[in-house]
């Protein structure tokens, strides 16, 4: 049981957008930074979007990070077949004193 | 180029203890937190331990508290973790990985390729 929530799945067809929310609490979403990483299969995670929407050097601007209140949400557009992997929300937890992670979403282009 | 390789990973019995090494290389050491994040087989990711770059601050996972100390030779450039009491539930391959600084501080911004650490009899 992951502290942060997201949909197990999600897909769509080349060039659509999709989009994986990710819900927190006050205690981490709420007061603190999301983080999302891409896990490619067979491969070690790389950090995807930091700070709630800024997208690391060499990050399409094809992938979008926003958050709202307790939750945020990462979207793809023009979603290509290299994009199919597993994506994880995470933030640190000022209750916990320890960073969280989101079950992951496993994106498959259709 | 950032590059983390993890080593010391490998079969181990319950109850037993296992030291993983991280030798950080292509960035100041000394001025990073690290930490380690772990993924059970077909399972999503877990941090398990932080340490700031000075060695004053550490964190670890509930999980893990009483069990694992993590440790940091910045003169070495490497990174550390001992894992004592090993159980079942331990079996993952741990990740060494690098903190952000300031704005994004929470980030883990460069991840090592990790290792498979197995608990089983």
């Amino acid at each position: 049981q992951s502290v942060l929530t997201q949909p197990p799945s999600g897909s769509g067809t080349p060039g659509q957008r999709v989009t994986i929310s990710c819900s927190g609490s006050s205690s981490n979403i709420g007061g603190n930074s999301v983080n999302w990483y891409q896990q490619l299969p067979g491969a070690a995670p790389k950090l995807l979007i930091y700070t709630n929407n800024q997208r690391p050097s060499g990050v399409p601007d094809r992938f979008s990070g926003s958050k709202s209140g307790t939750s945020a949400s990462l979207a793809i557009s023009g979603l290509q077949s290299e994009d199919e992997a597993d994506y994880y929300c995470a933030a640190w937890d000022d209750s916990l004193k320890g960073w969280v992670f989101g079950g992951g979403t496993k994106v498959t282009v259709l | 180029e950032v590059q983390l390789v993890e080593s010391g990973g490998g079969l181990v019995q319950p109850g037993g203890s296992l030291r993983l090494s991280c030798a950080a290389s292509g960035f100041t050491f000394g001025i990073y937190s690290m930490n380690w994040v772990r993924q059970a087989p077909g399972k999503g990711l877990e941090w398990v331990s932080y340490i700031s770059s000075g060695s004053s601050t550490i964190y670890n996972a509930d999980s893990v508290k009483g069990r694992f100390t993590i440790s940091r030779d910045n003169a070495k450039g490497s990174l550390y973790l001992q894992m004592n009491s090993l159980r079942a539930e331990d079996t993952a391959v741990y990740y060494c990985t690098r903190g952000g600084t300031g704005s994004y501080w929470s980030a883990f911004d460069y991840w090592g390729q990790g290792t498979l650490v197995t608990v089983s009899s």
